[in-house]
């Protein structure tokens, strides 16, 4: 079966330091993976996908994303946060054995300060 | 932003009564879902839509039906309500299976009471 994992219910960061929100995997076949936002009392926006190709992701608002198969990882980064980055954020994955399921992580809260 | 209109976006209910979310899309696509967002449990699946007429459970269908007689939409129904359903609903729609990313409508928020 399908799962995600997102270890940290909150991340912390200044303003202006990088940042790194957390994402293991289970699937039984190659995995498609995402990464969503949420502002409040919004619906989820994407911001990446991997499906095939290189490891490193890049999506909106200057955001990336790390696939690593031995890990079984995918870590959404950005190299300097800002404080409007405060929000949400799920990682979801789907796998190539012809299911129709999207499988979310329970979210993890950005807090950047100022 | 994708064409997804959920509706009502605000109800409160009573426990025991039927209750329809409705989700609209103007895309064209061809895949639809039904999730729901509660705090510590992120979003989970409740059922999915493949094609017209064309529907699965997902991972926490119990207490839930849907109903897909058109393309554009996609009816979440409950038969009669439960405190335990207060929640807030999100419809996604996705037009490929093999690179599609979902797109998420605003949310519908469920209180039963």
């Amino acid at each position: 079966a399908q799962s995600v994992a997102q270890p940290e219910d909150q991340v912390n960061v200044a303003e202006g330091n990088p940042l790194t929100v957390k994402c293991t995997y289970s699937v039984s076949g190659n995995p498609y993976l995402f990464w969503y936002v949420q502002y409040p009392n919004r619906g989820l926006q994407f911001l990446l996908k991997y499906i095939t190709g290189d490891n490193l992701v890049k999506g909106s608002y200057g955001f990336e994303a790390e696939f690593n198969k031995s890990q079984t990882s995918f870590h959404l980064k950005k190299p300097s946060a800002l404080v409007s980055d405060s929000a949400l954020y799920f990682c979801a994955v789907r796998d190539d054995s012809g299911t129709y399921k999207y499988i979310f992580g329970t979210g993890t809260r950005l807090k950047v300060l100022a | 932003d994708a064409g997804i209109t959920q509706s009502p976006r605000h109800k409160v209910t009573e426990t025991g009564t039927p209750v329809t979310l409705r989700c609209h899309q103007t895309e064209n696509h061809r895949y639809m879902y039904w999730y729901r967002q509660d705090p510590g449990h992120g979003l989970r699946l409740i059922h999915y839509s493949y094609g017209v007429k064309d529907t699965d459970k997902g991972e926490v269908s119990d207490g839930y039906s849907v109903s897909r007689s058109k393309t554009e939409d996609f009816l979440l129904t409950l038969e009669s309500a439960t405190s335990s359903q207060t929640s807030v609903y999100f419809c996604a729609i996705s037009e490929a299976l093999n690179t599609g990313e979902l797109f998420f409508g605003e949310g519908s928020r469920l209180t039963v009471l």
